[in-house]
Protein backbone atom coordinates (compact mmCIF):
# COMPACT_ATOMS: atom_id res chain seq x y z
CA UNK A 1 0.00 0.00 0.00
CA UNK A 2 1.79 3.07 -1.10
CA UNK A 3 1.79 5.53 1.67
CA UNK A 4 3.34 9.40 1.66
CA UNK A 5 4.45 11.25 4.44
CA UNK A 6 5.34 14.90 4.38
CA UNK A 7 7.66 16.81 6.73
CA UNK A 8 9.45 20.16 6.99
CA UNK A 9 9.25 23.09 9.43
CA UNK A 10 5.97 23.97 11.07
CA UNK A 11 6.74 27.71 11.62
CA UNK A 12 8.34 30.09 8.70
CA UNK A 13 9.20 33.78 9.11
CA UNK A 14 8.04 36.36 6.17
CA UNK A 15 9.94 36.84 3.18
CA UNK A 16 11.99 33.41 3.80
CA UNK A 17 11.76 30.09 1.82
CA UNK A 18 9.71 27.20 3.06
CA UNK A 19 10.31 24.05 2.49
CA UNK A 20 8.73 20.22 2.70
CA UNK A 21 9.50 16.69 1.41
CA UNK A 22 7.19 14.16 1.15
CA UNK A 23 8.92 10.57 1.87
CA UNK A 24 6.99 8.00 -0.23
CA UNK A 25 6.92 3.82 1.31
CA UNK A 26 5.37 1.26 -0.70
CA UNK A 27 6.38 2.62 -4.10
CA UNK A 28 8.94 4.57 -5.99
CA UNK A 29 8.77 7.94 -7.17
CA UNK A 30 11.18 6.40 -10.13
CA UNK A 31 7.64 4.79 -11.61
CA UNK A 32 6.88 6.02 -15.07
CA UNK A 33 3.48 7.32 -15.96
CA UNK A 34 2.87 9.18 -12.44
CA UNK A 35 3.56 12.99 -11.11
CA UNK A 36 4.30 13.51 -7.78
CA UNK A 37 2.20 16.40 -6.21
CA UNK A 38 1.90 19.01 -4.01
CA UNK A 39 -1.74 20.99 -2.71
CA UNK A 40 -2.58 22.93 -0.01
CA UNK A 41 -5.46 24.18 1.80
CA UNK A 42 -5.36 27.19 4.10
CA UNK A 43 -7.02 27.01 7.20
CA UNK A 44 -10.88 26.83 7.05
CA UNK A 45 -10.32 27.00 3.23
CA UNK A 46 -10.78 25.13 -0.41
CA UNK A 47 -7.82 22.81 -2.55
CA UNK A 48 -5.23 25.06 -3.95
CA UNK A 49 -3.07 22.58 -6.09
CA UNK A 50 0.63 24.40 -6.28
CA UNK A 51 2.95 21.39 -8.89
CA UNK A 52 3.70 18.63 -10.05
CA UNK A 53 6.65 16.79 -11.07
CA UNK A 54 7.68 13.88 -13.30
CA UNK A 55 10.28 11.48 -12.21
CA UNK A 56 11.96 12.21 -15.63
CA UNK A 57 11.86 15.96 -14.58
CA UNK A 58 8.11 17.05 -15.82
CA UNK A 59 7.01 19.47 -13.90
CA UNK A 60 3.35 21.67 -13.78
CA UNK A 61 3.14 24.44 -12.08
CA UNK A 62 0.18 26.77 -10.85
CA UNK A 63 0.55 29.46 -12.97
CA UNK A 64 -0.28 31.85 -10.02
CA UNK A 65 2.66 30.47 -7.82
CA UNK A 66 5.07 29.65 -10.67
CA UNK A 67 7.74 32.41 -10.23
CA UNK A 68 7.85 31.56 -6.24
CA UNK A 69 7.90 27.35 -6.57
CA UNK A 70 10.56 24.79 -7.32
CA UNK A 71 9.41 21.26 -7.11
CA UNK A 72 12.16 18.25 -7.14
CA UNK A 73 12.07 14.43 -7.31
CA UNK A 74 14.81 12.72 -5.38
CA UNK A 75 14.59 8.80 -6.49
CA UNK A 76 17.83 7.77 -4.67
CA UNK A 77 15.46 9.05 -1.24
CA UNK A 78 12.16 8.04 -3.18
CA UNK A 79 11.34 11.23 -2.21
CA UNK A 80 10.24 14.62 -3.82
CA UNK A 81 10.13 18.79 -2.29
CA UNK A 82 8.29 21.55 -2.50
CA UNK A 83 10.28 24.91 -1.96
CA UNK A 84 7.96 28.24 -2.08
CA UNK A 85 9.90 31.15 -1.35
CA UNK A 86 9.24 34.99 -0.07
CA UNK A 87 6.31 33.78 1.85
CA UNK A 88 3.65 35.61 3.92
CA UNK A 89 0.99 34.82 5.65
CA UNK A 90 -1.00 33.76 2.49
CA UNK A 91 0.82 30.81 2.31
CA UNK A 92 0.08 30.29 5.91
CA UNK A 93 -1.84 26.45 5.47
CA UNK A 94 -1.74 22.66 5.35
CA UNK A 95 0.27 21.11 2.86
CA UNK A 96 -0.38 17.85 1.28
CA UNK A 97 1.82 15.39 -0.62
CA UNK A 98 0.33 13.01 -3.71
CA UNK A 99 0.50 11.03 -6.43
CA UNK A 100 -0.97 12.26 -9.31
CA UNK A 101 -2.18 10.79 -12.71
CA UNK A 102 -5.57 12.25 -14.19
CA UNK A 103 -6.35 11.87 -10.32
CA UNK A 104 -4.81 12.65 -7.06
CA UNK A 105 -5.04 9.33 -5.31
CA UNK A 106 -2.74 9.02 -2.64
CA UNK A 107 -2.30 11.31 -0.06
CA UNK A 108 0.13 12.06 2.56
CA UNK A 109 -1.52 13.20 6.18
CA UNK A 110 -0.75 16.72 5.68
CA UNK A 111 1.43 19.38 7.25
CA UNK A 112 0.35 22.92 8.65
CA UNK A 113 2.56 25.37 8.07
CA UNK A 114 2.39 28.85 9.43
CA UNK A 115 3.91 31.87 7.99
CA UNK A 116 4.91 33.90 11.45
CA UNK A 117 7.74 36.58 12.61
CA UNK B 1 -7.88 28.64 -16.42
CA UNK B 2 -10.58 26.01 -16.14
CA UNK B 3 -12.75 27.29 -13.16
CA UNK B 4 -14.85 25.38 -10.68
CA UNK B 5 -17.97 26.25 -9.17
CA UNK B 6 -19.84 24.25 -7.33
CA UNK B 7 -23.60 24.07 -5.57
CA UNK B 8 -24.66 24.34 -3.04
CA UNK B 9 -22.13 25.62 -0.54
CA UNK B 10 -22.91 23.97 2.08
CA UNK B 11 -26.29 21.74 2.70
CA UNK B 12 -27.80 20.59 5.63
CA UNK B 13 -29.65 16.47 5.64
CA UNK B 14 -30.90 13.71 7.24
CA UNK B 15 -29.51 10.07 7.48
CA UNK B 16 -31.83 8.44 4.77
CA UNK B 17 -32.07 11.60 2.32
CA UNK B 18 -30.40 11.62 -1.55
CA UNK B 19 -28.21 14.52 -1.86
CA UNK B 20 -26.89 15.74 -5.08
CA UNK B 21 -24.26 18.55 -5.24
CA UNK B 22 -23.41 20.47 -8.78
CA UNK B 23 -20.02 20.79 -10.18
CA UNK B 24 -19.30 22.89 -13.03
CA UNK B 25 -16.42 23.78 -15.51
CA UNK B 26 -16.29 27.19 -16.90
CA UNK B 27 -15.02 25.24 -20.17
CA UNK B 28 -15.51 22.17 -21.54
CA UNK B 29 -13.72 19.32 -19.96
CA UNK B 30 -14.97 16.31 -21.27
CA UNK B 31 -15.27 13.82 -18.08
CA UNK B 32 -11.98 14.65 -16.89
CA UNK B 33 -13.93 15.49 -13.54
CA UNK B 34 -13.18 13.83 -9.85
CA UNK B 35 -14.73 13.91 -7.13
CA UNK B 36 -12.83 13.99 -3.47
CA UNK B 37 -14.52 13.45 -0.04
CA UNK B 38 -12.77 15.36 3.08
CA UNK B 39 -13.38 14.95 6.95
CA UNK B 40 -12.15 17.34 8.97
CA UNK B 41 -8.31 17.29 9.79
CA UNK B 42 -8.50 14.40 7.57
CA UNK B 43 -6.80 14.57 3.42
CA UNK B 44 -9.38 14.05 0.78
CA UNK B 45 -10.57 10.69 -0.38
CA UNK B 46 -10.60 10.17 -4.29
CA UNK B 47 -14.17 8.99 -4.65
CA UNK B 48 -15.23 9.19 -8.35
CA UNK B 49 -13.25 9.86 -11.01
CA UNK B 50 -13.39 10.15 -14.89
CA UNK B 51 -16.90 11.70 -13.88
CA UNK B 52 -18.50 8.43 -13.07
CA UNK B 53 -16.27 5.93 -12.37
CA UNK B 54 -16.11 5.08 -8.51
CA UNK B 55 -13.23 4.05 -6.54
CA UNK B 56 -12.73 0.89 -5.25
CA UNK B 57 -14.07 0.45 -1.79
CA UNK B 58 -16.44 3.31 -2.10
CA UNK B 59 -19.96 2.34 -1.50
CA UNK B 60 -22.30 2.40 -3.79
CA UNK B 61 -24.95 4.75 -2.51
CA UNK B 62 -22.09 7.32 -4.00
CA UNK B 63 -22.82 7.92 -8.07
CA UNK B 64 -21.24 10.24 -10.66
CA UNK B 65 -22.71 12.18 -13.86
CA UNK B 66 -22.19 14.10 -16.67
CA UNK B 67 -19.87 15.93 -19.57
CA UNK B 68 -19.06 18.46 -20.92
CA UNK B 69 -19.53 21.25 -18.12
CA UNK B 70 -21.84 19.93 -16.04
CA UNK B 71 -21.53 17.31 -13.34
CA UNK B 72 -23.45 15.89 -10.31
CA UNK B 73 -22.63 14.19 -7.60
CA UNK B 74 -25.19 12.08 -6.00
CA UNK B 75 -25.46 9.93 -2.15
CA UNK B 76 -28.65 8.02 -2.74
CA UNK B 77 -28.71 7.24 1.25
CA UNK B 78 -26.61 9.38 3.29
CA UNK B 79 -25.37 7.61 5.91
CA UNK B 80 -23.50 9.18 9.40
CA UNK B 81 -20.11 9.04 7.90
CA UNK B 82 -21.20 10.81 4.67
CA UNK B 83 -21.16 14.17 6.41
CA UNK B 84 -18.09 16.21 5.15
CA UNK B 85 -16.72 18.39 2.40
CA UNK B 86 -16.84 17.25 -1.08
CA UNK B 87 -14.92 18.51 -3.70
CA UNK B 88 -14.75 18.31 -7.34
CA UNK B 89 -11.47 19.10 -9.34
CA UNK B 90 -10.81 18.87 -13.01
CA UNK B 91 -7.75 17.03 -14.71
CA UNK B 92 -8.63 18.26 -18.57
CA UNK B 93 -5.70 20.92 -17.75
CA UNK B 94 -2.24 19.87 -16.42
CA UNK B 95 -3.20 22.92 -13.97
CA UNK B 96 -5.74 20.85 -12.00
CA UNK B 97 -8.02 22.87 -10.09
CA UNK B 98 -11.11 22.21 -7.40
CA UNK B 99 -13.94 23.68 -6.91
CA UNK B 100 -14.62 25.78 -3.63
CA UNK B 101 -16.09 22.62 -1.98
CA UNK B 102 -19.85 21.95 -0.73
CA UNK B 103 -20.10 21.34 3.39
CA UNK B 104 -23.11 18.15 3.95
CA UNK B 105 -23.59 18.70 7.68
CA UNK B 106 -26.52 16.79 10.14
CA UNK B 107 -30.00 18.52 9.81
Amino acid sequence: QLQLQESGPGLVKPSETLSLTCSVSGGSVGSSGYYWGWIRQPPGKGLEWIASMSYSGITYYNRSLKSRVTISVDTSKNQFSLMLNSVTAADTAVYYCARQQLVLDYWGQGTLVTVSS
Amino acid sequence: DIQMTQSPTSLSASVGDRVTITCRASHHISTYLNWYQQKPGKAPKLLVSGASSLQSGVPSRFSGSGSGTDFTLTISSLQPEDFATYYCQQSYSTFFTFGPGTKVDIK
